[in-house]
Parts: C-alpha cells; sequence; structure tokens
C-alpha cells in the first residue's frame, strides 16, 4: 500500500532560524496537503497542491510540490513560538481517494 | 460555519468493554471520516464514508470495529471489544469533495486499562 514518509522526525530552532520539512511517498499523489496540528489539539488544514512542480506561499510558509508529484516541502522562513506544532503531509493517489497521513515532523521554537 | 462536533472527549474503559463514538460533520459535507491517531503518529484511516456509503473500510479491524453514518449525516464508531492497544484520539472529518482539504474533529481521547 502507499507510504507516505517524513523527515526530519523532530527539528528544534532557535526563534528567527529557518525550518523546513520534507515529504516522499511511495506512489504518485494526485495531490498532497499539509495540515498542522497544535500540542493538545487536533489537526488543522493548511493547504492543497495539485500540479506538478507547484509552488504556493502564506505569509512565511511555502510549500512546495515536487516535478514527478511524489514529494514535497514546507519551508518557513523565520520562525515565531506560534509555529510550534507537529506539521503533516498527506498524500492522495491518482488511484484513490483515500488520504494517507506521514507520520509528521515535530517542531520545537525556542525563543 | 459551525466545526466538527465529536463526543465525548475524554473516555476511559477497560479492556474487553464496548465504547461509542459520535461525530457530526459540517452542514453540507457529503464525505466523512474516522481517523485513528496513535500518541506520536500520523492519522490513520479507518473508514470513509460518501453519504451514506462506505468508500474505504479496508483498514477497519471488522472484528471489533463497526460504523455507521445513517441518513447522511452523523456517525457513530464502536469498539466491541476494547483491547490495550486501541488506546488513541479517534478523530472525526469531514469535506466538501473527495479530493480538498479536511475538517478535523477536536477528537475523542481513547485510554484502554
Amino acid at each position: 500500500g502507499q507510504q507516505v514518509m517524513q523527515i526530519p522526525q523532530y527539528q528544534h530552532v532557535q526563534e528567527g532560524e529557518d525550518f523546513t520539512t520534507y515529504c516522499n511517498s511511495s506512489t504518485t499523489l494526485s495531490n498532497i496537503q499539509w495540515y498542522k496540528q497544535r500540542p493538545g489539539g487536533h489537526p488543522v488544514f493548511l493547504i492543497q497542491l495539485v500540479k506538478s512542480g507547484e509552488v504556493k506561499k502564506q505569509k512565511r510558509l511555502t510549500f512546495q510540490f515536487g516535478e514527478a508529484k511524489k514529494n514535497s516541502s514546507l519551508h518557513i522562513t523565520a520562525t515565531q513560538t506560534t509555529d510550534v506544532g507537529t506539521y503533516f503531509c498527506a498524500g492522495q493517489e491518482t488511484s484513490g481517494s483515500r488520504l494517507t497521513f506521514g507520520e509528521g515532523t515535530q517542531l520545537t521554537v525556542n525563543p | 460555519e459551525a466545526g466538527v462536533a465529536q463526543s465525548p472527549r475524554y473516555k476511559i474503559i477497560e479492556k474487553r468493554q464496548s465504547v461509542a463514538f459520535w461525530c457530526n460533520p459540517i452542514s453540507g459535507h457529503a464525505t466523512l471520516y474516522w481517523y485513528q491517531q496513535i500518541l506520536g503518529q500520523g492519522p490513520k484511516l479507518l473508514i470513509q464514508f460518501q453519504n451514506n456509503g462506505v468508500v474505504d473500510d479496508s483498514q477497519l479491524p471488522k472484528d471489533r470495529f463497526s460504523a455507521e453514518r445513517l441518513k447522511g449525516v452523523d456517525s457513530t464508531l464502536k469498539i466491541q471489544p476494547a483491547k490495550l492497544e486501541d488506546s488513541a484520539v479517534y478523530l472525526c472529518a469531514s469535506s466538501l469533495a473527495l479530493f480538498g482539504g479536511y475538517t478535523f474533529g477536536s477528537g475523542t481521547r481513547l485510554t484502554v486499562v
């Protein structure tokens, strides 16, 4: 079955530093989604990428979808303490509608 | 708009007991999902409904888990009998379309002792 892998598992940064998490799928995706889960909270939808090579920005967050539609990245510029949480990528295969989540990258930001 | 409602928020049961969770999706969202999230892991799909029909239940342990979505609106997920490894957060989500962002509820944290 489809597997979605994320690295790193944990990332500790000083406030103001940049942060990047990477996501790789074992199969070609129709789209990839990114979610943020604050400690003790539930996943909150951030964005969906559909097109090969697509790049989208949300303020300090930049999302990329690979040319082969099998990998993606999330980059945060100048992290803030409000960025703390676990970031999940989730992919939908071209052959079905199941959304498979990665294991997440837990971000800690030291003030 | 109102979010996805789930109850209860917390539940503690002994192994071999039964438990049920309830979910009311966002009004108008035809697709409803139940996910299981074990501590430190990503959410794992248990079952997906489109209106009141099952789209995907291939990862649902059907010997002990069951779910229904009568009338295509709210849904219940049941575990009977519970095992220790069922301790997790059970998240309900809904979406307007099959390919689009999901809105998750706050989840039910289940502890099996």
